[in-house]
């Protein structure tokens, strides 16, 4: 069974702070995605990571994906309110491809 | 351009009634379609996913059954719901392995 876990569940900091969340799994997996959902939406692409030992950097936010591709990581620096929301890792093993599994997610709050 | 069209956006139905949700892609051909169930502050639960028309995959041994009567259009459906079966239904489509998945507006589902 492909499971995602993601740490911490929760996290309650205030604006300005960093901040790291992580997905682990025991499966190797192809590419790993990382999605910021709002409430009553759905979630929305920030980045696929493909390679092992993959850093990808956008604006504030940097993502990792470890050497086994087995896990991966989601750096925030100087957090804002706007970064509010919760993050999902996703991704597909050699058990089945297409089946696009997520994590539990990490619910970000931040304080003004 | 490709969109992606999930409705109601709210039901609520009283247990033991039938259910059934639609969701179609336009703009795309040929894509890969999945049912997740969402609740409240969780992560995404891969309900069903479907790589062509009358091929679906079950993840989890359930309540639910899903169609794909037609390339773009995908159905959740259930003969009788139960109260466990409330929550924030999300239909998802991509176009294959590795890229990015879009996600409709999402059903909240509220069995009664």
């Amino acid at each position: 069974t492909q499971l995602l876990e993601q740490s911490p569940q929760f996290l309650s900091i205030q604006e300005g702070e960093n901040l790291t969340v992580y997905c682990n799994s025991s499966s190797v997996f192809s590419s790993l995605q990382w999605y910021r959902q709002e409430p009553g939406e759905g979630p929305v692409l920030l980045v696929t990571v493909v390679t092992g030992g993959e850093v990808k950097k956008l604006k504030r936010l940097t993502f990792q994906f470890g050497d086994a591709r087995k896990d991966s990581s989601l750096h925030i620096t100087a957090a804002q309110p706007g970064d509010t929301g919760l993050y999902l890792c996703a991704g597909a093993s050699s058990g089945g491809y297409n089946k696009l599994i997520f994590g539990a997610g990490t619910r970000l709050a931040v304080h003004p | 351009s490709q969109t992606i069209h999930q409705w109601p956006a709210t039901l609520v139905q009283p247990v033991g009634s039938p259910l059934s949700l639609e969701c179609t892609v336009e703009g795309t051909s040929n894509p890969n379609l999945y049912w997740y169930r969402q609740a409240a502050g969780r992560g995404l639960q891969l309900l069903f996913y479907s790589v062509g028309i009358g091929q679906i995959s079950s993840e989890v041994p359930q309540n639910l059954s899903a169609s794909r009567p037609q390339d773009r259009q995908f159905i959740l459906s259930s003969k009788k719901l139960l109260l466990s079966d409330s929550g924030f239904y999300l239909c998802a489509w991509r176009t294959g392995v590795g890229t990015e998945a879009f996600f409709g507006q999402g059903t909240r589902l509220t069995v009664v």
